[in-house]
C-alpha cells in the first residue's frame, strides 16, 4: 500500500528566510505524481507545486520549490522569503493509477508557522 | 478561487439525522472527488464520480452515498449520521479524471459538518 509521511508536526520560520519541509512516501511503482497542497486557517486546500515523477527537473512555482529524490522517495517543499500568508497546514499527497482512476493519497500534514 | 463550489458552508445537525452536501466542479471538469477531513487530520478519499458514473470508491461507509447528475454537479448524502461524522466534506474536481491522465484536483472551499 502507498503511505505518505510527513514527520514534521510543526515547524516555524522566521518573515523573509527559508524552510524546507520533508515528506516521504513509500512505493513499488515507477509512474506516479506528487503533490503539495496547503491549508490556511480559511481550510481551503490550494495546490501548491506538482511533480511528475518521470522528470528529472525540480518544479518551481515563484518562491516554492521542491527537492525531488526518487531513489530514496523523497519529496520536500522549500519556501524562500517566507511571508506571513505562508502559515498554514501543509500537505504532501501522492497519486498513482489505481483501477481505473487516479487517487490522491495525503500525508498527515505539517502546520507552518510564519514568525514576523 | 478554484472554480469549484460547494454548499453549504457550514451544516449543523443531530444524530440520526441525514444531510444532503453539493458540488458544482469547475468549468469542463468531468471528475469529482470527495474527501472527509476530520479534525487537524489529513484528507480521506471517499468517492469518486466522472462523467456521472461512479469511478473509485474509497474508506466510504455504507451510510454514505453520492451520485453526479447530468449538468456534473455532486451531491453527497450522509444518513444516520453520528457524531464521528462531523468533519470538513471536500469537493475536488478534474479535467479527465483518469481517462486519459493524472490530473491535478482541485478543492473546494469544503463544508463543514457538525454533529450534535
Amino acid at each position: 500500500a502507498q503511505t505518505v509521511t510527513q514527520s514534521q508536526p510543526e515547524m516555524s520560520v522566521q518573515e523573509a528566510e527559508t524552510v524546507t519541509l520533508s515528506c516521504t512516501y513509500d512505493t513499488s511503482e515507477n509512474n506516479y505524481y506528487l503533490f503539495w497542497y496547503k491549508q490556511p486557517p480559511s481550510r481551503q486546500m490550494i495546490l501548491v507545486i506538482r511533480q511528475e515523477a518521470y522528470k528529472q527537473q525540480n518544479a518551481t512555482e515563484n518562491r516554492f520549490s521542491v527537492n525531488f529524490q526518487k531513489a530514496a522517495k523523497s519529496f520536500s517543499l522549500k519556501i524562500s522569503d517566507s511571508q506571513l500568508g505562508d502559515t498554514a497546514m501543509y500537505f504532501c499527497a501522492f497519486m498513482k493509477h489505481m483501477d481505473s482512476s487516479y487517487k490522491l493519497i495525503f500525508g498527515s500534514g505539517t502546520r507552518l508557522l510564519v514568525r514576523p | 478561487d478554484s472554480g469549484v463550489t460547494q454548499t453549504p458552508k457550514h451544516l449543523i445537525t443531530a444524530t440520526g439525522q441525514r444531510v444532503t452536501l453539493r458540488c458544482s466542479p469547475r468549468s469542463g471538469d468531468l471528475s469529482v472527488y470527495w474527501y472527509q477531513q476530520s479534525l487537524d487530520q489529513g484528507l480521506q478519499f471517499l468517492i469518486q464520480y466522472y462523467n456521472g458514473e461512479e469511478r473509485a470508491k474509497g474508506n466510504i461507509l455504507e451510510r454514505f452515498s453520492a451520485q453526479q447528475f447530468p449538468d456534473l454537479h455532486s451531491e453527497l448524502n450522509l444518513s444516520s449520521l453520528e457524531l464521528g461524522d462531523s468533519a470538513l466534506y471536500f469537493c475536488a474536481s478534474s479535467g479527465r479524471g483518469g481517462a486519459g491522465g493524472a490530473d491535478t484536483q482541485y478543492f473546494g472551499p469544503g463544508t463543514r459538518l457538525t454533529v450534535l
